[in-house]
């Protein structure tokens, strides 16, 4: 069974459409991620979690929310969906904050906002 | 603050060449290095990390890369290219002082010609 899973794996929504893409981890880890992906331009942050309490915005937050319902839980919403959030997006894991262990992704959600 | 490039978005090589994947980075403080591979369809999944001590690092699929502090580098070669290695590297960097946070490259597309 994969450890880090998204839902759902394709969405195809309309401009202003609200959209939550949601991410579990059976890893334990109490760090999550969000990125996009955006041909050429690699992963840009969206938003990180340390822990339940403790969330933080990353370079391209506006436009985005999310919510750490528990540790095992990071969901992404897209409040007003916008076409140029049409992207790939991953959900990551890691062990700490210190840096020094990788992170392991999730499938991604390829997600399209007509 | 942290940053990677990655030379070249897109290399090709022939079976059984030499495969070398350029990444340099930019850290205030001794940085953890990272290179994850992304196959089609899929997330990112670790090949290979540099955090203390060996300079030249071993990863998985016979894939190694040689942290150079005096070139900011951390290049990523294998010595005979298979056609299952077809796929985009990713390079990335991390340091405490950005609470842990990676900073990945835009990314190259290796091609394997037969």
């Amino acid at each position: 069974d994969a450890d880090v899973t998204q839902t759902p794996r394709n969405r195809i929504t309309k401009t202003g459409k609200r959209i939550m893409l949601e991410c579990s981890q059976t890893k334990g880890h109490d760090r999550m991620y969000w990125y996009r992906q955006d041909p050429g331009l690699g992963l840009r942050l969206i938003y990180y979690s340390f822990d339940v309490k403790d969330i933080n915005k990353g370079e391209i937050s506006d436009g985005y929310s999310v919510s750490r319902q528990a540790q095992a839980k990071f969901s992404l919403s897209l409040e007003s969906a916008i076409p140029n959030q049409t992207a790939l997006y991953f959900c990551a894991t890691s062990r700490d904050r210190g840096g020094y262990n990788e992170q392991f992704f999730g499938p991604g959600t390829r997600l399209t906002v007509l | 603050a942290q940053s990677v490039t990655q030379l070249g978005s897109h290399v090709s090589v022939s079976e059984g060449a030499l495969v070398l994947l350029r990444c340099n980075y930019s850290s205030s403080v001794p940085p953890y290095l990272f290179w994850y591979v992304q196959y089609p369809n899929q997330g990112l999944q670790l090949l290979l990390k540099y955090t203390t001590g060996a300079t030249l690092v071993k990863g998985i699929n016979g894939f190694e890369a040689e942290f150079k502090k005096s070139e900011t580098s951390f290049h990523l070669t294998k010595p005979s290219a298979h056609m299952s290695d077809a796929a985009e590297y990713f390079c990335a960097v991390s340091d405490p002082v950005n609470a842990g946070k990676s900073t990945f490259g835009d990314g190259t597309t290796l091609t394997v010609k037969p």
